[in-house]
């Protein structure tokens, strides 16, 4: 089945470390989005990429890295110089970043700081 | 400043009634609008999209009105389930944003009881 895979579903990360979250999409899309939920908030963009080897900060990417190597692969690392981590992490793509496409998302992946 | 607000948090609401969920937006020229549902722990789905120039939308019980004067999108599920249960995204792309990005609002958290 095409889909957006994304793993692991929880992640415990130690204060001061990086850790990556792993997107993988076989939609065959060319756009790919990180997006930040917290309880109460609406979605935030941290990242984003329309084609292979670019990619754009959203609204809150301090903090935040990716990179676009493959078509079908969006990986985000959390780094430490990011201060408040814990948070609902989503991937989603879309067949381009024009207007009017869908977006589909993956299943998320819980982050917490222990 | 930019804001997407639903109506409330949370709405309860009988089998069998119609529910009706609000989305106001300040300072956005949106081009359309799309509504997502979103279950505990898992990613957002996307249900329906409205364009700046249409009025309604409709797909199986589901119903999407756009007043750009009003600012204002509204969603009703008609015959209500408690399998409808969730909470429902709006989210808007702005005319001014030239690469897709999609603004998110905190969402409302629906419960259908029988």
């Amino acid at each position: 089945d095409g889909g957006i895979t994304q793993s692991p579903k929880y992640l415990f990360r130690k204060e001061g470390q990086n850790v990556t979250l792993s997107c993988e999409q076989n939609l065959n899309h060319d756009a790919m989005y990180w997006y930040r939920q917290d309880p109460g908030q609406g979605l935030r963009l941290i990242y984003y990429s329309q084609i292979v080897n670019d990619f754009q900060k959203g609204d809150i990417a301090e903090g935040y890295s990716v990179s676009r190597e493959k078509k079908e692969s969006f990986p985000l690392t959390v780094t430490s110089a990011q201060k408040n981590p814990t948070a609902f992490y989503l991937c989603a793509s879309s067949i381009d970043g024009s207007s009017g496409n869908t977006i589909y998302f993956g299943e998320g992946s819980w982050l917490t700081v222990v | 400043s930019q804001k997407i607000e639903q109506n409330s948090e949370a709405l309860n609401i009988q089998e069998g009634k119609t529910a009706t969920l609000t989305c106001n937006y300040t300072n956005y020229s949106p081009a359309y609008l799309q509504w997502y549902r979103q279950d505990p722990g898992r990613g957002p789905v996307f249900l329906l999209l409205i364009r700046e120039n249409e009025k309604e939308k409709r797909k199986e019980r589901l119903k999407v009105t756009f007043d750009t004067t009003l600012k204002q999108s509204l969603f009703h599920i008609t015959a209500s389930q408690p399998a409808d249960s969730a909470t429902y995204l709006c989210a808007l792309l702005d005319r001014g944003s030239t690469l897709g990005r999609l603004y998110f609002g905190r969402g409302t958290q629906l419960t259908v009881w029988p």
